[in-house]
């Protein structure tokens, strides 16, 4: 249980152009997601929580402009980069907050961004 | 907010012998305290958690420890193998709020044959 996927798992694309990136909690309902960066060899960064049927909370620094987030079901939550940079390039985790009372937070399996 | 500080940043050690990585928090309202195992290019997963009502958990060969007091918490991984080896996050989060996970900066473990 408790599995958490995303799509698509590599993309490159153009610098310019915009990239949806999706996360899926596949066996439970999940109110509440979070959008992590991660840069090579460095830890983990929120960008923004993201709330089932509200607005995303976004971490200082991170614009959200450029990183638009919906939560518009129990199950799915997307990342939109937009007129990405060659900077923007990265791994993009999400995860899920188990609805249990541990709290514990799922991890999708990633997406690896190379903008060009 | 929150701020977590992890060492050592890179960690060697034998096979079969033990391994110990330390992390300190700031905001005294944490109340979780998960460790996470990532593989190069993988997903997070999560080894061992620990909440603050607790001092110390075991799992097998992995523990934790936790002092409120001294605001640190410590992984210990006993009998080390060649598998053990990867980067180890601790974080730091409340059950309350936004639940928001605030990473260390992560630990290279390698397990020397």
């Amino acid at each position: 249980g408790a599995v958490v996927s995303q799509h698509p798992s590599w993309v490159i694309c153009k610098s310019g152009t915009s990239v949806k990136i999706e996360c899926r909690s596949l066996d439970f309902q999940a109110t509440t997601m979070f959008w992590y960066r991660q840069f090579p060899k460095q830890s983990l960064m929120l960008m923004a929580t993201s709330n089932e049927g509200s607005k995303a909370t976004y971490e200082q620094g991170v614009e959200k402009d450029k990183f638009l987030i919906n939560h518009a079901s129990l199950t799915l939550s997307t990342l939109t980069v937009t007129s990405a940079h060659p900077e923007d390039s990265s791994f993009y985790i999400c995860s899920a907050l188990g609805t249990s009372g541990r709290k514990t937070q799922y991890f999708g399996p990633g997406t690896r961004l190379l903008v060009l | 907010g929150e701020n977590v500080e992890q060492h050592p940043s890179t960690l060697s050690v034998q096979e079969g012998d033990s391994a110990v990585i330390k992390c300190t928090y700031s905001d005294s309202a944490s109340n979780y305290f998960p460790w996470y195992k990532q593989e190069l290019g993988k997903r997070p997963q999560l080894i061992i958690d620990i909440r603050s009502n607790v001092g110390e958990k075991k799992d097998q060969r992995i523990a934790v420890t936790l002092n409120k007091t001294a605001k640190h918490f410590s992984l210990h991984i006993t009998e080390t193998q060649p598998e053990d080896s990867a980067v180890y996050f601790c974080a730091a989060s409340t059950f309350q709020g936004a639940q928001k996970l605030v990473f260390g900066q992560g630990t290279r473990l390698t397990i020397n044959p």
